[in-house]
């Protein structure tokens, strides 16, 4: 399996700050990541694919890059909404994989 | 827009069989998506446990493919998991999710993602 490495595994800030999380695959992935959100009690909500596509709706403060093995998401200017944990995801092999997760929190 | 919800019992006994339903409303179920359940145990990450195409064609995560089968029911608009001899580690919220296809402006695959999610329900193994 492919395994995908987030870090860091929480981050504090505040709002207004820029944030990058970043996510590392065992091997090359090409483009296929996918970045996800999951607020507490809620299901992850999409909000990138092909590491860099805004999923409709998705506001444009997200943003990704990269290729292979290293990959970024970042939120330009951190919103209340924003307050929760980030997922990255392989789709280049199966089974699809998730990397452990970010918390973003309140600083 | 396209509506799953998880339905099935929240609590299973150890060794029993965990049995869920994902209801899909909203999108056709026969289309070129796949429909996929992931799984999360309480304050863990993401697991991916399989899925199944309309025709009946199904991928299972080798970790589970022993004890899992997901079926659809393309009549009642549904898709279903079983998990077989479960333990305590099976404890999770689990989810039902689309999967879609993405391609580039040349036409070529460039991504699948899981776009829709159910709400997610809670089963818990425990005597």
């Amino acid at each position: 399996d492919i395994q995908l490495t987030q870090s860091p595994s929480s981050l504090s800030a505040s709002v207004g700050d820029r944030v990058t999380i970043t996510c590392r695959a065992s091997q090359s992935i090409s483009s296929y990541l996918s970045w996800y959100q999951q607020k507490p009690g809620k299901a992850p909500k999409l909000l990138l694919y092909a590491t860099s596509t805004l999923q409709s709706g998705v506001p444009s403060r997200f943003s990704g890059s990269g290729s292979g093995t290293d990959f970024t998401l970042t939120i330009s200017s951190l919103q209340a909404g924003d307050f929760a944990t980030y997922y990255c995801q392989q789709s280049y092999r199966t089974p699809p994989t998730f990397g452990g997760g970010t918390r973003v929190e309140i600083k | 827009q396209v509506l799953l919800q998880e339905s099935g019992p929240g609590l299973v006994k150890p060794s029993g069989t965990l049995s869920l339903t994902c209801a899909v409303s909203g999108d056709s179920i026969n289309t070129i998506n796949w429909w996929a359940w992931v799984r999360q145990p309480p304050g863990k990450g993401l697991e991916w446990i399989g899925e199944v195409y309309h025709t009946g064609s199904t991928i299972y995560n080798p970790s589970l493919k022993r004890r899992i089968t997901i079926s659809v029911d393309k009549s009642k608009s549904q898709f279903s998991l079983n998990l077989r001899s479960v333990t305590a580690a099976d404890t999770a919220v689990y989810y039902c999710a689309r999967k879609s296809f993405y391609y580039d402006t040349t036409g070529h695959p460039s991504a699948q993602a899981f776009d829709s999610w159910g709400q997610g329900t809670l089963v818990t193994v425990s005597s």
